[in-house]
């Protein structure tokens, strides 16, 4: 069964350090991976899919198949960065998301 | 365009009742996706209908059912309800299924007393 895994609960930083979000995945076949947030009193939203290979506010994320990892990382944290982040796979031909428990991201100033 | 909307937006139910929940999507989106947000579990994906039809279901028991139109509106149902069934429902929408942006919307809260 796919599973997705993020082992941070809450990751609290302050504004100018570096991010890293961990994201790890169980499943056997080549998954898409996507990052969705959730800012304070708004919807959640895509931030960014593996497969676009894009930066989207800095963070970008990149899919290690041999860690089954799909970390989202940002190299300098922003106060409006602070929100709750969710992982989610997507198996081959299922057109269901299963989503991570989430981290919530506490930027200080 | 206009967002995805969900009503109710609260809902309060006691054991044993039944509720339905509505779904509008984006228009011209054809897929419409539910998940039930818990504190402990997290986002849980309960089924998606696209054109009408259930491509995929989660793992639920059968009190949990949904529908699709044809003007891709979409319910869901919750029969027999339990304390437990007490959630966020989110429903979203997208062109064509998973692996497409996902549009949510904001959600309805359900309270079992």
């Amino acid at each position: 069964a796919q599973r997705v895994t993020q082992p941070e609960k809450l990751l609290s930083v302050f504004k100018g350090a570096p991010v890293e979000l961990k994201c790890n995945y169980s499943y056997s076949g080549s998954p898409e991976l996507f990052w969705y947030v959730q800012y304070s009193r708004q919807r959640l939203q895509l931030l960014l899919r593996h497969i676009s290979r894009e930066s989207i506010k800095g963070f970008t994320a990149d899919l290690n198949k041999g860690e089954t990892s799909f970390h989202l990382k940002k190299p300098f944290a922003q106060e409006e960065d602070s929100a709750m982040y969710y992982c989610a796979l997507s198996a081959y031909n299922t057109d269901k998301l299963i989503f991570g428990t989430g981290t919530r991201l506490q930027v200080f100033p | 365009k206009a967002g995805v909307t969900q009503t109710p937006r609260y809902l309060i139910k006691t054991r044993g009742q039944q509720v339905t929940l509505s779904c509008s999507p984006i228009s011209g989106h054809r897929s419409v996706s539910w998940y039930q947000q818990t504190p402990g579990q997290g986002l849980q994906f309960l089924f998606e209908y696209f054109s009408e039809t259930q491509r995929n279901k989660g793992n639920f028991p059968g009190r949990f059912s949904g529908r699709q139109f044809s003007n891709s509106r979409s319910e869901m149902n919750v029969s027999t309800l339990e304390l437990g069934d007490s959630a966020l429902y989110l429903c979203a929408s997208s062109f064509g299924g998973a692996v497409d942006t996902q549009y949510f919307g904001p959600g309805t809260r359900l309270t079992v007393l």
